[in-house]
């Protein structure tokens, strides 16, 4: 069975850092692009940036460039979401999602999602 | 790129069909076959339903349906149960490795 779970919600200041994660299990973990998406409370769904787990060749939404860092580590069949300084606006339910096909012509289907990992910044 | 525009509500009875439009651009939905649909109950992660813009996902009942003409694409849900009420989101490729989504509907089943 194809799961990804997520680290647990988590509360920050303004100016810190942080990182949060998604394990994979029960499919070849390098061989699937990884996403991640953000939902601001009350808001829809924004799409943040893709990553192959095989090689971390990643790529981001304009929107997110600069702003966050995707990572993941194959041998430990996780992704990591990451931020240097946070800001209130940051505050969002964070989910990562499996691609089902990403490749040079096209990213499609997200068809497996993590449970969410709710962020919270605030002084 | 702008998020692609859904209703923010639709409803309707037991028993009737409603349809989703999703509107995008000729650099998303009308450039790629690649629309998707999600489903989102309260408090959950969304859930897929439908991919390259008229397959179902595994175990999707076939009362969902989706199409798309031109720019905007359109999921269809007939036999309406009062377990479909939920937010729907489409979500379409825009190239680049780059997916864009709808703003969501809330669907309610009177």
């Amino acid at each position: 069975e194809v799961q990804l779970v997520q680290s647990g919600a988590e509360v920050r200041k303004p100016g810190e850092s942080l990182r949060i994660s998604c394990k994979g299990s029960g499919y070849s973990f390098s061989s699937f692009h990884i996403a991640w998406v953000r939902q601001v409370p009350g808001k829809g769904l924004e799409w943040m940036g893709v990553i192959y787990p095989g090689d971390s060749d990643t790529r981001y939404s304009p929107s997110f460039q600069g702003q966050v860092t995707i990572s993941a580590d194959k041998s430990i069949k996780t992704s990591y979401l990451q931020w240097r300084s946070l800001k209130a606006s940051d505050t969002a339910m964070y989910y990562c999602a499996r691609v089902g096909y990403c490749g040079s012509s096209s990213c499609r289907d997200l068809d497996y999602w993590g449970q969410g990992t709710l962020v919270t910044v605030s002084s | 790129q702008s998020a692609l525009t859904q209703p923010r509500s639709v409803s309707g009875s037991p028993g009737q069909s409603v349809t989703i439009s999703c509107t995008g651009t000729s650099s998303d939905v009308g450039a790629y076959d690649y629309v998707s649909w999600y489903r989102q109950d309260p408090g959950k992660a969304p859930k897929f339903l439908i991919f390259d813009v008229h397959k179902r996902s595994s175990g999707v009942p076939d009362r969902f349906s989706g199409s798309k003409s031109g720019n905007t694409a359109s999921l269809t849900i007939s036999g309406l149960q009062a377990g479909d009420e939920a937010d729907y989101y489409c979500c379409s490729y825009a190239g680049s490795y780059t997916l864009v989504f709808g703003g969501g509907t809330k669907l309610t089943v009177l």
